[in-house]
């Protein structure tokens, strides 16, 4: 079946640890987004890659990084220099066309880091 | 960056009644969709919306583009208790370079009493 997966569902990390989340998709999207998602809060945009060995800082990068070697494959990384790491995170693809910008999401990732 | 501010920011209602919400801008976009998110998941795409005026249904949602193109609604007819969950709209700004890059709100949490 055609989707998306992040492993694992949960994550628990000591703090000061870099933890990498995995993104997987077989869509064959060349879009692929990272979001993060805090209680009562909506989503918002950590990294983006429209295509291959290629990617963008969203809106709350700091303390984040991420790689697209491949394009079906999205990973992130939380470094220790995130102050506050511990939250939902969700990985999503598109494909990219100039008017559409549908993202179908993933099942997210629950990093606690203690 | 781009704010949407959507209402209400949560519903208590029967089952069998029918649900509005809405998702304001104060500036114009191109794109507006709706998603739900089940608690612990990623969110699900309901509805796509692309022109000013447009109205699209997917089962028991309606979901219109509003004229102003400031503005979306996601109607919900005859809730079910599988109805329960967080409704979010997400938008894409006209202009600038937003390609690909999805503004969210707040989320509206929608519960259903049997």
């Amino acid at each position: 079946d055609g989707g998306i997966t992040q492993s694992p569902k949960y994550l628990f990390r000591k703090e000061g640890q870099n933890v990498t989340l995995s993104c997987e998709q077989n869509l064959n999207h060349d879009a692929m987004y990272w979001y993060r998602q805090d209680p009562g809060q909506g989503l918002r945009l950590i990294y983006y890659s429209q295509i291959v060995n290629d990617f963008q800082k969203g809106d709350i990068a700091e303390g984040y990084s991420v790689s697209r070697e491949k394009k079906e494959s999205f990973p992130l990384t939380v470094t220790s220099a995130q102050k506050n790491p511990t939250a939902f995170y969700l990985c999503a693809s598109s494909i990219r066309r100039t008017r559409y910008n549908e993202q179908f999401f993933g099942p997210g990732t629950r990093l606690t880091v203690l | 960056g781009q704010q949407l501010n959507q209402s209400p920011q949560s519903m208590f209602i029967q089952e069998g009644e029918d649900v509005s919400m809405n998702c304001t801008s104060s500036s114009i976009f191109n794109t507006w969709l709706w998603y739900k998110q089940e608690p612990g998941e990623g969110p699900v795409l309901l509805i796509a919306l692309y022109k000013a005026g447009e109205l699209t249904s997917n089962g028991r949602l309606t979901a219109q583009f509003g004229i102003t193109r400031k503005d979306s609604f996601l109607n919900i007819s005859a809730s079910i208790p599988s109805d329960v969950g967080i409704y979010f709209c997400a938008g894409v700004p006209a202009g600038g370079t937003s390609y690909g890059k999805l503004t969210f709100g707040q989320g509206t949490i929608l519960t259903v009493h049997p």
